[in-house]
């Protein structure tokens, strides 16, 4: 079993939708989460970090961790097609980016 | 604007033939990292660096080395490539806190 699950996806949504990504995990010990956009052919750019449990809300973004399900999620209010993209959870369990363990991906489309 | 450059966006390099990739930050950031990804494994770490000179082995070392020379330079060298180092390798850098800025990437073919 990976440290980190993802659904790859593709999600498919229209123009406007709410969207949920998710990530399990399975070590009790990880208490920084991250999440990661990826356009094609780029490098990851990080869009949201959390530390411990909780919500923390950007904008149209808001991320979610609940530590005694080992679940987090993302989710995007009002979708846009500039939206579509891989994302990518990461989640480590101290400070050192080293340390981070990434999910494979969610490809997520949104179509106008 | 922050920058992580590598110089490579694509490369095709033929079995046995010894590869460089260079990787350029201008953030003055200590830490470096190595990763390649692949589908349905995602990113996994190859080799990292905390300092000029310094190396830290990460997951999947095999087959690959590095070299740190300067600051703002981290070369991933692949000694005798092989099909199986067929990838997307990203280099990354980061601070004092946890973020870190990516690179744009290299696929990287061997044949």
């Amino acid at each position: 079993q990976k440290e980190v699950e993802q659904d790859p996806g593709p999600l498919s949504v229209p123009e406007g939708a709410i969207v949920s990504l998710n990530c399990t995990y399975s070590n009790s010990a990880f208490q920084y989460f991250m999440w990661y956009r990826q356009y094609s052919r780029k490098g990851p750019e990080l869009l949201m970090y959390t530390y411990s449990s909780g919500n923390k809300e950007d904008g149209r973004f808001t991320a979610q961790v609940d530590k005694s399900s080992k679940y987090i999620s993302l989710f995007i209010r009002d979708s846009q097609p500039s939206d579509s993209a891989t994302y990518l959870c990461a989640m480590s369990s101290n400070t050192g980016f080293q340390k981070l363990v990434f999910g494979t991906g969610t490809r997520l489309l949104v179509s106008p | 604007d922050v920058k992580v450059t590598q110089s490579s966006r694509y490369l095709v390099k033929r079995t046995g033939e010894k590869v460089f990739l260079e990787c350029v930050q201008d953030m003055d950031h200590e830490n470096m990292f190595w990763y390649r990804q692949d589908p349905g494994l995602g990113l996994r770490l190859i080799y990292f660096s905390y300092d000029v000179k310094m190396k830290e082995k990460g997951d999947i070392p095999e087959g690959y080395s590095v070299s740190r020379e300067k600051k703002e330079r981290f070369s991933l060298i692949l000694e005798s490539a092989s099909t199986n180092q067929t990838s997307m390798y990203l280099c990354a850098s980061c601070g004092p806190n946890t973020e870190a800025f990516f690179g744009q990437g290299t696929r990287l073919t061997v044949v």
